[in-house]
């Protein structure tokens, strides 16, 4: 079983619509909590962290609920240029430095 | 400010050469990364390094060897080439530990061993 999993997608919405991704953790060590953005062929870029008491950023929100060991991700009023992937990433502290985790991402498509 | 830079950004190799990926920031930060990802996969940690002269393995270090002379620069070193390194390699920085930090990604390299 992977450490970090999430619903590979894709997720095929329309503009404005709103659309939530979850992503679940095996390891109940997990410390810290981030979501990243992946456009086709680019390198990913933070999007957000994720912290117990929500966090909202704009159109976007995140959750993360401990005692369940998932993270949520909600765009509210999706534009075309939210098409990407968005990767759960997790980390955790291992002997001398941290594991840093990286779910496989679900792929998201915004239609006109 | 370039940020983290990678080069080259595409390569193709005969089974059994070696290949040198760079890498290098111009962030002075401490922390640097070698991540592949392949097709539909989350990224996998091939090697990190805390500092200059310190290095250590990530998930997935075999076929792969690294240096960190200096702050900036953290090359991958390919030794033989073999298919199942076929992937993208992205190489990255942090301040300090990436757990609580920011990852800084470079543009990554397309990389086919043929």
């Amino acid at each position: 079983r992977k450490e970090v999993e999430q619903d590979p997608g894709p997720f095929n919405v329309p503009e404005g619509a709103t659309v939530a991704f979850n992503c679940t953790y095996s390891n109940s060590a997990s410390q810290s909590f981030f979501w990243y953005r992946q456009d086709c062929r680019k390198e990913p870029k933070l999007l957000m962290s994720v912290y117990s008491s929500g966090n909202e950023d704009g159109r976007f929100t995140a959750q993360l609920n401990r005692a369940s060991q998932y993270i949520s991700l909600l765009i509210r009023d999706s534009k075309l240029s939210d098409s990407a992937t968005y990767l759960c990433v997790v980390s955790r502290r291992q002997s001398s430095a941290s594991k840093i985790i990286f779910g496989s991402g679900t792929r998201l498509s915004i239609r006109p | 400010n370039a940020g983290v830079t990678q080069t080259p950004k595409f390569r193709i190799l005969k089974i059994g050469q070696s290949m040198t990926l760079q890498c290098t920031q111009d962030m002075n930060h401490n922390y640097m990364y070698w991540y592949r990802q392949d097709p539909g996969m989350g990224l996998k940690l091939i090697y990190y390094s805390v500092g200059a002269g310190i290095t250590d393995k990530g998930e997935v270090p075999n076929g792969y060897n690294v240096s960190r002379s200096t702050t900036e620069d953290f090359p991958l070193r390919l030794e033989l080439a073999a298919p199942s390194q076929t992937s993208v390699y992205f190489c990255a920085s942090s301040l300090s530990d990436g757990s609580n930090e920011k990852l800084f990604f470079g543009s990554g390299t397309q990389l086919s061993v043929l």
